[in-house]
């Protein structure tokens, strides 16, 4: 139990273009779910919570018209990186908090986008 | 100010036992998790501890927690090469949106 997926695991792109990652719990249903990016060889850096139903609260620094987020059902939120540059280049990570262990954040896979 | 610090590296051989450390600043934390990642994966929840408790076993993984000195610890016996990962320590706090605040990880090598 407690699997998170996201899609696609690995994008590559042009600059300027937009990329939207999905965020899906498969076996919980998650009202809160985080979006987060790491870089090479350092730690997570939370971006943004994301609620459903509603919007979603950004980390200071993270511009919410750059990543823009939407949890639009219990098992589904997604991640817009809009007209993407280089250094958008990066591993992003979502993670849901199950509504029935509110104690837990269960991970996905990651998704990995180089901007060319 | 909230903050969690690791040791970045770690070293030892097949089928000793791995302690992984970790201290933390806010005392108000209600969890404190391991999380194991392995290269180009996402991140894998080991386990957790409620924060009035000071020992937990699993297994292989036995948390230690010393609240007066806010240390964590996770010990992994029998250490195996499929445990080389970056093991993060994270304080979880109550409330919904609380959000969690993370180590940078301590990368474990496990020499055959």
């Amino acid at each position: 139990g407690a699997v998170v997926s996201q899609h696609p695991s690995w994008v590559i792109c042009k600059s300027g273009t937009s990329v939207k990652i999905e965020c899906r719990s498969l076996d919980f249903q998650a009202t809160t779910m985080f979006w987060y990016r790491q870089f090479p060889k350092q730690s997570l850096m939370l971006m943004a919570t994301s609620n459903e139903g509603s919007k979603a609260t950004y980390e200071q620094g993270v511009e919410k018209d750059k990543f823009l987020i939407n949890h639009a059902s219990l098992t589904l939120s997604t991640l817009t990186v809009t007209s993407a540059h280089p250094e958008d280049s990066s591993f992003y990570i979502c993670s849901a908090r199950d509504w029935g262990r509110q104690e837990t954040q269960y991970f996905g896979p990651g998704t990995r986008l180089l901007v060319l | 100010g909230e903050d969690v610090e690791q040791s970045l590296f770690l070293s030892v051989r097949e089928g000793d036992s791995s302690v992984i450390n970790c201290t933390y600043t806010d005392s108000s934390s209600t969890y404190l998790y391991w999380y194991k990642q392995e290269p180009g994966a996402g991140l894998q929840l080991l386990t957790y501890i409620f924060s009035n408790m000071d020992m937990k076993q699993d297994q292989r993984l036995t948390v230690l927690l010393n609240k007066k000195d806010k240390h964590l610890s996770l010990r992994i016996a029998d250490t195996q090469t499929g445990d080389s990962a970056i093991y993060f320590c994270a304080e979880g706090f109550a409330g919904n949106n609380r959000k969690l605040i993370w180590g940078l990880g301590t990368s474990l090598a496990v020499n055959p």
